[in-house]
Order: C-alpha cells, then sequence, then structure tokens
C-alpha cells in the first residue's frame, strides 16, 4: 500500500532561517505530489503541486518543492522563514492511477522562534 | 462569503446520540469529501461523491453515513455516537477535469466533535 512519511512532527526554525520539511512517499510509480498548509483554526489550503513536468516547483508564499524521483522523495523548503508561516503542514500522494484519493502524511508543525 | 462552509463549527455531544454535520459549498464543484483529522494521523478520508448519484467509502467509513442532498450539499451522519469519533472533520471539494486526473481540494473550516 502507498504511505507517505512525514519525517519530525514537529520542527522549530529561527525567523529568518531556512525551512525544510521533508516528505517521502512509497510508490512504484511516479505519484502526483501535493503540500498542504493548515493555518490554526482553520481548513487546509494548497501550497503546490507537482504533476508532470519540471521537478521544481514554486508554490505561494515562497515555498518551493523538488521532486527527486530516485529519492522518492518531495521535499518543502523556504529561504527564510517568517513568523506568519507558524502552521502545519501537510505531505499528500496520489498514486497516478488513482483520480480522487489522497493519501496523506501525518502533518509536521512548524514553529517559528522569534 | 466562505466558498465551503461547515456546520456546526464545534459540537460536543454524548455516546449513543445521532450526529449531523452538514456542509455545504458554493464553488460549483462535482467532488466533494468528508475527512478526519486525529493528531499524528494526518487526514484519513471517510467518504466522497463525484456527483449526486455516485457515492463511495473511503478508508474509514465504518460508524458513518452520508447523503448528498444537492451538487453543493454533502452531509455526514454518526448514526451512533462513540468517543473514538471524536476528532476534527473537514469537507472539501474539487473540480473535474478531463486533462487533470485530480486536481486541488478546497477545505472548509472544520468542525470539532467531542464525544463524552
Amino acid at each position: 500500500a502507498q504511505s507517505v512519511t512525514q519525517l519530525g512532527s514537529h520542527v522549530s526554525v529561527s525567523e529568518g532561517a531556512l525551512v525544510l520539511l521533508r516528505c517521502n512517499y512509497s510508490s512504484s510509480v511516479p505519484p502526483y505530489l501535493f503540500w498542504y498548509v493548515q493555518y490554526p483554526n482553520q481548513g487546509l489550503q494548497l501550497l503546490l503541486k507537482y504533476t508532470t513536468g519540471a521537478t521544481l516547483v514554486k508554490g505561494i508564499n515562497g515555498f518551493e518543492a523538488e521532486f527527486k524521483k530516485s529519492e522518492t522523495s518531495f521535499h518543502l523548503t523556504k529561504p527564510s522563514a517568517h513568523m506568519s508561516d507558524a502552521a502545519e503542514y501537510f505531505c499528500a500522494v496520489s498514486p497516478s492511477s488513482s483520480n480522487y484519493q489522497l493519501i496523506w502524511g501525518a502533518g509536521t508543525k512548524l514553529i517559528i522562534k522569534p | 462569503d466562505a466558498d465551503v462552509t461547515q456546520t456546526p463549527r464545534n459540537r460536543i455531544t454524548k455516546t449513543g446520540k445521532r450526529i449531523m454535520l452538514e456542509c455545504s459549498q458554493t464553488k460549483g464543484h462535482d467532488r466533494m469529501y468528508w475527512y478526519r483529522q486525529d493528531p499524528g494521523l494526518g487526514l484519513r478520508l471517510i467518504y466522497y461523491s463525484f456527483d449526486v448519484k455516485d457515492i463511495n467509502k473511503g478508508e474509514i467509513s465504518d460508524g458513518y453515513s452520508v447523503s448528498r442532498q444537492a451538487q453543493a450539499k454533502f452531509s455526514l451522519s454518526l448514526e451512533s455516537a462513540i468517543p473514538n469519533q471524536t476528532a476534527l472533520y473537514f469537507c472539501a471539494t474539487s473540480d473535474r477535469d478531463p486533462g487533470q486526473p485530480l486536481n486541488e481540494q478546497f477545505f472548509g473550516p472544520g468542525t470539532r466533535l467531542t464525544v463524552l
């Protein structure tokens, strides 16, 4: 069965520092890959997605992620953290053979230290 | 106004009670989903619907039922609530595009349900 692993339930960085949130998936074929963000007391919203084409994907709020097939990874990065980035981030995968179901990681809570 | 709304936002109930959570959307999307979120487990799909006459079970449908009253409305019911159904419940919608096998899902603000 497909699975998504997010390393670290909590990640803490200082304001202005690099943000790196890790996501690895298990799949025998390249899936579709997503990052969603959940701000406190809100629903989830899409940050970025990879379907085909360029493996470096840019999203909203300065985030980007790179699909690395050989490493089965889709890590999320941002060069300089801002206090407003504090939220929970979810990686999700859709097998290319499926047209509806997302398999979700457990989430990583990003904490920004002043 | 929000595109995907959920009512109620918070609910406390007792074991054995029947509960209905409602979801409405103004996005005109065909597809609607119900998820539950538990700390450390991410989101798990309960039911999904591709249109009014197409309803399917997700990963964890036991103890839940749904009704798609119209394209814009998708309700989740707990027939006899139990404490381990205490969770945050999200409704989501997505569009259908033949050129894209899977589109972005748009989420409501969630309903926090506590079963005592």
